[in-house]
């Protein structure tokens, strides 16, 4: 199974702040990889699809990219609706593998 | 709108069963392919089964194999996961998702509400 290590496990932010949040897969996924924000309570939401593609009506701040084994999503600037953990996810083969997730807490 | 609502969580004992469902709208269900995917409490989320469009492949997560079965009926635009020999460690809310294809790659959208299902005597 493909592993996805996923870091950090959590980081504490400003509003404002450009943040970084990266996946290394245990081997080559493409770019066959999703970016999703888990709110407390709700379930998850995509952000980003294929590695670098924006879904429709998540805001432009977010941005994802990355192929092969290393991706990164970033906000480039924090906004107090961000504030919530994010997954990866690798589609690339079965089983289908999560990172641990990285919450985004407020600084 | 396009919504996945499921339903079926439960309190259950070690060892027992329970069906889940999950009732879709506002898509072309028999258009997609569907999934389970699961989140032990305080825990990250963990991909469970697939089904493809017409249910002629499923796919399962090891822990799972063998005890899970996932389903679906296009007639009535429903998934459902057919859980046995459930254990302390399938405890969890369980998310239903549409699978969305652009050029082979997929992504879950949209994710079900979730549903409880917990295990223990």
């Amino acid at each position: 199974a493909v592993q996805m290590t996923q870091s950090p496990s959590s980081l504490s932010a400003s509003v404002g702040d450009r943040v970084t949040i990266t996946c290394r897969a245990s081997q080559g996924i493409r770019n066959d990889l999703g970016w999703y924000q888990q709110k407390p309570g709700q379930a998850p939401k995509v952000l980003i699809y294929a590695a670098s593609n924006l879904q429709s009506g998540v805001p432009s701040r977010f941005s994802g990219s990355g192929t092969g084994t290393d991706f990164t999503l970033t906000i480039s600037s924090l906004q107090p609706e961000d504030f919530a953990t994010y997954f990866c996810l690798q589609d690339y083969n079965y089983p289908w593998t999560f990172g641990q997730g990285t919450k985004v807490e407020v600084k | 709108e396009v919504q996945v609502v499921e339903s079926g969580g439960d309190l259950v004992q070690p060892g027992g069963s329970l069906r889940l469902s999950c009732a879709a709208s506002g898509f072309t269900f028999s258009s997609y392919w569907m999934s389970w995917v699961r989140q032990a409490p305080g825990k990250g989320l963990e991909w469970v089964a697939n089904i493809k469009e017409d249910g002629s492949e499923k796919y399962y997560v090891d822990s799972v194999k063998g005890r899970f079965t996932i389903s679906r009926d296009n007639v009535n635009n429903s998934l459902y996961l057919q859980m046995n020999s459930l254990r302390v460690e399938d405890t969890a809310i369980y998310y239903c998702a549409r699978n969305k294809a652009v050029a082979g790659r997929f992504y879950f959208d949209p994710w079900g509400q979730g549903t409880p299902v917990t295990v223990s005597s």
